[in-house]
């Protein structure tokens, strides 16, 4: 079945950093890919999304972009700050069907001052 | 609009109890899923809903009953409540019923432990 592979928490960076969230996914088609943030307390936000192919999400300065030839759909930002601290989750949806949102199994990010 | 909106907030139920999870949404969003949360499984569903009258299982519908009498609603049931049903559980909402790109808008989760 389909599945979203991202990378074992937590990830501690300090301010300023630079951030790489890695995603994978499995999948038989072509779904889209988005990108929740969980803070603490709250539910998930969707923070960006992509639909195709060779697609840039983008939103507060974070980025992704749909690779299909690795499968891939990382998450990065060029200078993190301490507001940034949430769960991060990669997630793919086929909009064809009626079935929801499969996940990965979240990363935790820790930003320090 | 008040979005996806979820209650309670927190509930502690006694292994057998039965109780009621409540969503609703003002979006007049046709699709509606619920999922739970737990440490180091990312979210699962359980049960959608595509509109009103119809309903299907999920990942993990066991234990768990729900149905659409409206498009705002979307209560889920559990009729004897395990300890293994610990866990947070969040509804979701989107529109078109499907869609490339359809975003789901979340509730805020109700945390429910089952002693």
């Amino acid at each position: 079945g389909d599945s979203v592979t991202q990378m074992e928490g937590p990830v501690t960076l300090s301010e300023e950093a630079f951030l790489t969230i890695n995603c994978t996914y499995t999948a038989t088609g072509y779904p889209s890919l988005f990108w929740y943030v969980q803070y603490p307390g709250e539910g998930l936000q969707l923070l960006l999304k992509a639909t195709k192919a060779d697609d840039k999400g983008s939103n507060k300065g974070f980025e992704a972009t749909y690779r299909k030839e690795t499968t891939s759909f990382h998450l990065e930002k060029g200078s993190v700050q301490v507001s940034d601290s949430a769960v991060y989750f990669c997630a793919l949806f086929f909009g064809g069907g009626a079935d929801g949102l499969t996940f990965g199994k979240g990363t935790h990010l820790i930003i320090q001052p | 609009n008040a979005g996806v909106t979820q209650t309670p907030k927190f509930q502690v139920l006694k292994t057998g109890q039965s109780m009621t999870l409540q969503c609703a949404q003002d979006m007049n969003h046709e699709y509606m899923s619920w999922y739970r949360q737990d440490p180091g499984m990312g979210l699962r569903l359980i049960h959608y809903s595509v509109g009103a009258g119809i309903t299907d299982q999920g990942e993990v519908p066991n234990g768990y009953n729900v149905s659409r009498s409206t498009t705002e609603d979307f209560p889920l049931r559990l009729l004897s409540a395990a300890p293994s049903q610990t866990s947070v559980y969040f509804c979701a909402s989107s529109r078109p019923r499907t869609g490339v790109g359809t975003e789901q808008f979340f509730g805020p989760g109700t945390r429910l432990t089952v002693l």
